[in-house]
């Protein structure tokens, strides 16, 4: 059983624009990861954050987990064919040592 | 240093046939985990181990999945009997193991099983 929803699930846009990826759950979590999977390949680790309110940059990857930890969203700027990937968001609940998985967000950025 | 290695990186079967899979984690990572993923979603845990003990493995179908990870280094997972449900990516991570959430994990490129 998924926790974490991720929106939209599936995103196609053009080179240059920008992007959000939401990620939500009614839970509250002690840290939270974002990860990038390509085809055939494991996922990525891209950022984690553990602050409420915590505002994370990976050049022109922005993360923000939400203020109560419930949430946390990724915002891509100029986004490049290269930022084409299936996008998770992973939660830890306090006292645990893994990570329950989102749904997932599947990017297509088009030349 | 080489990643986290898994074989095969394909493996199709007929229903009911056994199947295993084998994890050579990072050296040095004293977690080692095993995902289900299907098309499209997110990673599900199956077992974690920290050394040689299966810390977490609610997650894991008893009735024909069994994993083992002797002297806490590689790992092999196993299904027997394979029904056509278990088709999916199964992935295998490893991390330090320093019991903090922060621990990064680092993933192989998984298995992909085809039940015919």
């Amino acid at each position: 059983t998924q926790l974490l929803e991720q929106s939209p699930q599936f995103l196609s846009i053009q080179e240059g624009e920008n992007l959000t990826v939401y990620c939500n759950s009614s839970s509250v979590f002690s840290s939270l990861q974002w990860y990038r999977q390509e085809p055939g390949e494991g996922p990525v680790l891209l950022v984690t954050v553990v602050t409420g309110g915590e505002v994370k940059k990976l050049k022109r990857l922005t993360f923000q987990f939400g203020d109560a930890r419930k949430d946390s969203s990724l915002h891509i700027t100029a986004a490049q064919p290269g930022d084409t990937g299936l996008y998770l968001c992973a939660g830890a609940t306090s006292g645990t040592y893994k990570y329950i998985f989102g749904t997932g967000t599947r990017l297509k950025v088009l030349a | 240093e080489a990643g986290v290695v898994q074989s095969p990186r394909y493996k199709i079967i007929e229903k009911k046939q056994p199947v295993a899979f084998w994890c050579n984690p990072i050296s040095g990572h004293n977690t080692l985990y095993w995902y289900l993923q299907n098309l499209g979603q997110g990673p599900e845990l199956l077992i974690r181990y920290e050394n040689e003990e299966a810390v977490d493995d609610s997650q894991l179908p008893k009735d024909r999945f069994s994993a083992e990870r002797l002297k806490g280094v590689d790992s092999t997972l196993k299904i027997q009997p394979a029904e056509l449900g278990d088709s999916a990516v199964y992935l295998c991570a490893s991390s330090l193991g320093t019991r903090r959430t922060t621990d990064t994990q680092y993933f192989g490129p998984g298995t992909r099983l085809t039940v015919l």
